[in-house]
């Protein structure tokens, strides 16, 4: 089955400098690449996708790149803010009509003041 | 309602009892899914549920663990039995369609003591 990697565990920022999230995938099936972010005691919020059609997709301060070749995506997150800090999972679809994710161990995101 | 909603959110149970938790999705949506979170790790995936029917159920862990759709809207999974190792945030979400822009409740924390 698919396997996914996330990296790192956990990153510390300053405010309004930048974060990286990297994850890889084993199945160059996969065709969805959602991140999501989880506060504590909630359920994850999808906060940006990508298809494997597409290279890159940003919504103001997050951006999302997928290298398929390479099998593995990042998040990219500028201006960091103190609301930024949360855990952020990648998660995988590895095709259309096995429509289960499957997610990475997730980065916990700080954003120092 | 407005997003995905799980009841109970907090569940404590005696080993060895059944339980059930609920889930409502957002209106509309015809895809549902069941996760499970232990702390520290990412969401694991259940069961997928396309309509009423249970498209894949691969993820259920044995057969103590049983989840309906009977009007392919509220979701109830069932544990019979339960056991310690069953304590986990249990995750519902619902999309659209099924495979992309998956929504998720605020879980239900059961704890098995």
């Amino acid at each position: 089955g698919e396997n996914v990697e996330q990296h790192p565990s956990t990153l510390s920022v300053q405010e309004g400098d930048s974060a990286v999230i990297k994850c890889t995938y084993s199945d160059s099936a996969s065709n969805y690449f959602p991140w999501y972010k989880q506060e504590l005691g909630k359920g994850p919020q999808l906060i940006i996708d990508i298809r494997s059609n597409v290279g890159e997709k940003k919504d103001q301060r997050i951006a999302v790149t997928l290298n398929k070749t390479a099998k593995h995506f990042s998040l990219h997150i500028t201006e960091t803010q103190p609301e930024d800090s949360a855990v952020y999972f990648c998660a995988v679809i590895s095709n259309f009509g096995n429509e289960k994710l499957t997610f990475g161990t997730g980065t916990r995101l700080t954003i120092i003041p | 309602g407005a997003g995905v909603s799980q009841t109970p959110s907090n569940k404590v149970t005696e080993k060895g009892k059944y339980v059930e938790l609920r889930c409502d999705p957002i209106s509309g949506h015809t895809a549902l899914y069941w996760y499970r979170q232990s702390l520290g790790q990412g969401p694991e995936f259940l069961i997928y549920f396309q309509g009423t029917g249970a498209a894949d159920d691969s993820g259920l862990p044995n057969d103590r663990f049983f989840a309906v759709r009977p009007e392919g809207s509220v979701s109830t999974l069932k544990i019979q039995r339960t056991e310690r190792g069953d304590s986990a945030v249990y995750l519902c979400a619902s999309s659209f369609t099924g495979g992309t822009e998956a929504f998720f409740g605020q879980g239900t924390r059961l704890t098995v003591v």
